[in-house]
């Protein structure tokens, strides 16, 4: 009974390229989110998806960020042309049921570092 | 404008000593706080969670304790275990339809020496 796998675990990149940071739920949950845990700080919300729905996207920056949960596959964080301040850790999280769920069952991460 | 204030980033206890790790919030809009505890290289992985209607919820040797007037809450772990040695979140949602969107303090690592 996998959790919430995430990968790569690690993913390094230079200014100005491109980062893919994949997320497969736990077992039976249709309901994926992404948060973001910079250096120091606690983690914050970016986005709440559902098979092909963004249900909630109001933690996300505004440029650069996007995330999908295509039908088919694993949740996608994109961040296009990476600058220094976006080094962190992004945690997926799943849920089976949506609002209402209040426990999320947390991946173990994917750590940014942009040189 | 941090919202969840976990003000020890560190602390270390004896084994079969008590824990206690405290959290205060500022949003009265705050309905529901959890515990998550995080071991290096891992997720965050759930504990013990209160709704704001209660004082107290116990979970074998995890409690956690609100204050709602203080907006005040904290986890007491007892005795303490070395295996307990992680960093603690404290994370609040509000009620309704977004509680899915959870603020998290920065945590506290918790050391208990054998």
């Amino acid at each position: 009974n996998a959790g919430v796998m995430q990968n790569p675990r690690h993913l390094v990149r230079r200014r100005g390229q491109e980062a893919r940071l994949r997320c497969s739920p736990m077992k039976g949950h249709s309901h994926v989110y992404w948060y973001r845990q910079l250096p120091e700080e606690g983690l914050k919300f970016m986005v709440y998806l559902q098979k092909e729905n963004i249900i909630d996207e109001s933690g996300m920056p505004k440029e650069r960020f996007s995330a999908e949960f295509p039908k088919e596959g694993p949740s996608i964080l994109r961040i296009q042309q990476v600058v220094r301040g976006d080094s962190a850790a992004y945690f997926c999280a799943s849920s089976q049921k949506g609002p209402g769920a209040n426990v999320l069952t947390f991946g173990a991460g994917s750590r940014l570092t942009v040189l | 404008d941090q919202q969840v204030k976990q003000n020890s980033p560190s602390l270390s206890v004896q084994e079969g000593r008590i824990s206690i790790l405290n959290c205060d919030y500022t949003n009265s809009m705050f309905d529901y706080f959890l515990w998550y505890k995080k071991y290096p290289a891992e997720g965050p992985t759930f504990l013990i969670s209160i709704s704001s209607i209660k004082d107290k919820n116990e979970d074998g040797r995890f409690t956690v304790f609100l204050n709602k007037s203080a907006k005040h809450l904290s986890l007491h772990i007892v005795p303490s275990q070395p295996g307990d040695s992680a960093v603690y979140f404290c994370a609040a949602s509000p009620s309704g339809g977004s509680n899915y969107k959870l603020t998290f303090g920065k945590g506290t690592l918790l050391t208990v020496n054998p």
